[in-house]
């Protein structure tokens, strides 16, 4: 079955700067990558997909990148705020199932 | 729109007992739920898949006889966790998509709020 591991674990960065989280999946069939952020004791909250037939996507601060080729796709979050500050889950998922393979989190500190 | 509510949030039961969670979409057909478990600090593991009107679908290793699953209609699919043990306790959280035919995208899911279970 489909397994996703994300890197890195935890990731601290100063306010302003950039952050770049990675995950990589194991079946090609996966078609579907979303990336949820989970604050504390909340909800996951949908931040931003891309499907395997884009390269890149992007909303105002938050891009998401895809290699197909070699299974692994990127979330790159620019000027980092501290209400960016939250646990980041990307998943993967296909056609049929729907269901979503996460990988395993990563808590992300933005300090002032 | 595309919200999830899930109840109770937080629930504390004696060993043994049974307790049930339920999952409803509020604005939209859920054609597919799904119910994880998510341990402190670490992922949302995928228990099984909920569609309506069908048996789940468990992922290996999840007890069907421990978590019993029914999607009786569209918007509402409950999880039942029979005679508890400490070891049952967990996050565990729902999530819906529409389906096919709906306005939101097919891929998409949409999460409860999840449930908090300790089991004494």
């Amino acid at each position: 079955g489909e397994n996703v591991e994300q890197h890195p674990s935890t990731l601290s960065v100063q306010e302003g700067d950039s952050a770049v989280i990675k995950c990589t999946y194991s079946d090609s069939a996966s078609n579907y990558f979303p990336w949820y952020k989970q604050e504390l004791g909340k909800r996951p909250q949908l931040i931003i997909d891309i499907r395997s037939n884009v390269g890149e996507k992007k909303d105002q601060r938050i891009a998401v990148t895809l290699n197909k080729t070699a299974k692994h796709f990127s979330l790159h979050i620019t000027e980092t705020q501290p209400e960016d500050s939250a646990v980041y889950f990307c998943a993967a998922s296909m056609s049929g199932t729907y269901k979503y393979i996460f990988g395993t989190g990563t808590r992300l500190k933005v300090l002032a | 729109g595309a919200v999830v509510s899930q109840h109770p949030s937080w629930v504390i039961c004696k060993s043994g007992t049974s307790v049930k969670i339920e999952c409803r979409s509020l604005d939209f057909q859920a054609t597919t739920m799904f119910w994880y478990r998510q341990f402190p600090k670490q992922s949302l593991m995928l228990m099984a898949t909920s569609n309506e009107g069908s048996k789940a679908t468990y992922e290996q290793g999840v007890e069907k006889d421990k978590f019993l699953i029914n999607h009786a209609s569209l918007t509402l699919s409950t999880l039942t966790v029979t005679s508890a043990h400490p070891e049952d306790s967990s996050f565990y959280i729902c999530s819906a998509r529409e389906g096919d035919r709906g306005r939101t995208a097919k891929n998409i899911q949409y999460f409860g709020a999840g449930t908090r279970l300790s089991v004494l």
